[in-house]
């Protein structure tokens, strides 16, 4: 199996940067997701990563991997009261063809 | 807009009955679907792999008989829960994985509450 892990609360004031981060086990993940899950609402999927890149860009989010120390983050720039929500990073074994989910990271975005 | 597509978003039942929750892809087709579930203030947990044309593939401690899914077209699958009790109160989501990217697309999840 593997074993995802994020911290469970973030606060940050509006319009500072967030940094969720996340850790996994299995170096075999092929592909590494953050998801944006809002109260009583499905799961959207806001980027992913393949495990052979360490940078990946869209718009105001970053995500950064660390595939030697199996450290995935997200960083949010400018953030807003409308990110608040919970993140989830999940990693998925092609192999396992299994997806894998962290607890989720609540974060709260202080106006 | 939506590319999964889950029915019903919210539904509520008496014990003992029986409980359908489709999965649709509505852009593309879909060989490999997934089922989770999520508990309050939980993360999601995979109960199966639905895959077109044969038997679903169920995580460890999900019960066959109890959650059965059927994915019968490259465009649907479905979560029959049966003989539903309060337990089975929970978030149902379903997700299809794009082969080629490895891109992930969720439903809109079904909140289930039974009575």
């Amino acid at each position: 199996g593997e074993d995802v892990e994020q911290s469970l609360f973030l606060s940050v004031r509006e319009g500072d940067s967030s940094v969720i981060n996340c850790t996994y086990t299995d170096s075999s993940s092929t592909y590494l997701y953050w998801y944006k899950q809002e109260p009583g609402a499905g799961l959207q999927l806001l980027t992913y990563i393949f495990s052979n890149m360490d940078m990946k860009q869209d718009q105001r989010l970053t995500v950064l991997l660390n595939k030697k120390d199996k450290h995935l983050s997200l960083r949010i720039a400018d953030t807003q009261t409308g990110d608040s929500a919970i993140y989830f990073c999940a990693a998925f074994q092609t192999g396992a063809n299994n997806l894998f989910f962290g607890t989720g990271t609540r974060l709260t975005v202080i106006p | 807009g939506a590319v999964v597509s889950q029915h019903p978003s919210r539904v509520i039942c008496k014990s003992g009955t029986s409980v359908k929750i489709e999965c649709r892809s509505l852009d593309f087709q879909a060989t490999t679907m997934f089922w989770y579930r999520q508990f309050p203030k939980q993360s999601l947990m995979l109960m199966a792999t639905s895959n077109e044309g044969s038997k679903a593939t169920y995580e460890q401690g999900v019960e066959k008989d109890k959650f059965l899914i059927n994915h019968a077209s490259l465009t649907l699958s479905t979560l029959t829960v049966t003989s539903a009790h309060p337990e089975d109160s929970s978030f149902y989501i379903c997700s299809v994985r794009v082969a080629n990217t490895g891109e992930l697309f969720f439903g809109e999840g079904s909140r289930l509450t039974v009575l």
